[in-house]
């Protein structure tokens, strides 16, 4: 139980274009989604969390315009990086919890985004 | 504000030593404990998790940490290491953060196991 796909799990794109990562909760209802990046070589940044329905929580020095999260429904999270660049080359990862004692993440397998 | 560190940046091991990785948060409240795995290339795995009751919790691939609360800490153990436990490890702690649970993780640990 409490597995969460993301998809695409690799995307190579030009820069400037915007690109759209999935994250679905399998078996699960999602109250509250998280994104993650990670560069290489280095831990997992928090970027925002989002609660079904409502607007995201960034972390700060998040870009908002530049990283559109929607939560529209409870078992799925989309993440857009819009206009990317290669400096928003990166590990995305995404989490979801669901109403419980323990406020437990279950982690997706990670979407890799190049921009060329 | 919160905060988990972990000192040990790389470690490198022979097979069949024993591994120990230091993990320290700062929070003073209620906290739930993590570590996770990272195999070169590959996603987050969960190897062990901490919510209440024993300290000392035991995980897959023979992993076990001790959560010690009077030092702040939740070091991660492994008697005999293998060459397949070359990996990064990452510990992270849940806490309560602006209103809700967030999940704070450390710089990671990159151990390498020499065959």
């Amino acid at each position: 139980g409490a597995v969460v796909s993301q998809h695409p799990s690799r995307v190579i794109c030009k820069s400037g274009t915007s690109v759209k990562i999935e994250c679905r909760s399998l078996d699960f209802q999602a109250t509250t989604m998280f994104w993650y990046r990670q560069f290489p070589k280095q831990s997992l940044m928090l970027m925002a969390t989002s609660n079904e329905g409502s607007k995201a929580t960034y972390e700060q020095g998040v870009e908002k315009d530049k990283f559109l999260i929607n939560h529209a429904s409870l078992t799925l999270s989309t993440l857009t990086v819009t206009s990317a660049h290669p400096e928003d080359s990166s590990f995305y990862i995404c989490s979801a919890r669901f109403r419980g004692p323990y406020n437990e993440q279950f982690f997706g397998p990670g979407t890799r985004l190049t921009v060329l | 504000a919160q905060s988990v560190s972990q000192h040990n940046h790389h470690v490198i091991l022979s097979e069949a030593a024993s591994l120990e990785l230091g993990c320290n948060y700062s929070y003073g409240g209620t906290v739930n404990l993590f570590w996770y795995v990272q195999y070169p290339g590959q996603h987050l795995q969960l190897l062990l998790k901490y919510f209440s009751g024993d300290p000392l919790v035991k995980g897959i691939k023979g992993f076990e940490a001790e959560f010690i609360k009077s030092k702040f800490s939740f070091n991660l153990r492994k008697p005999s290491v293998q060459w397949s436990d070359t990996a990064e490890y990452f510990c992270a702690v849940n806490a309560l953060s602006s209103g809700t649970y967030k999940y704070i993780f450390g710089t990671g640990t990159r151990l390498k196991v020499l065959a």
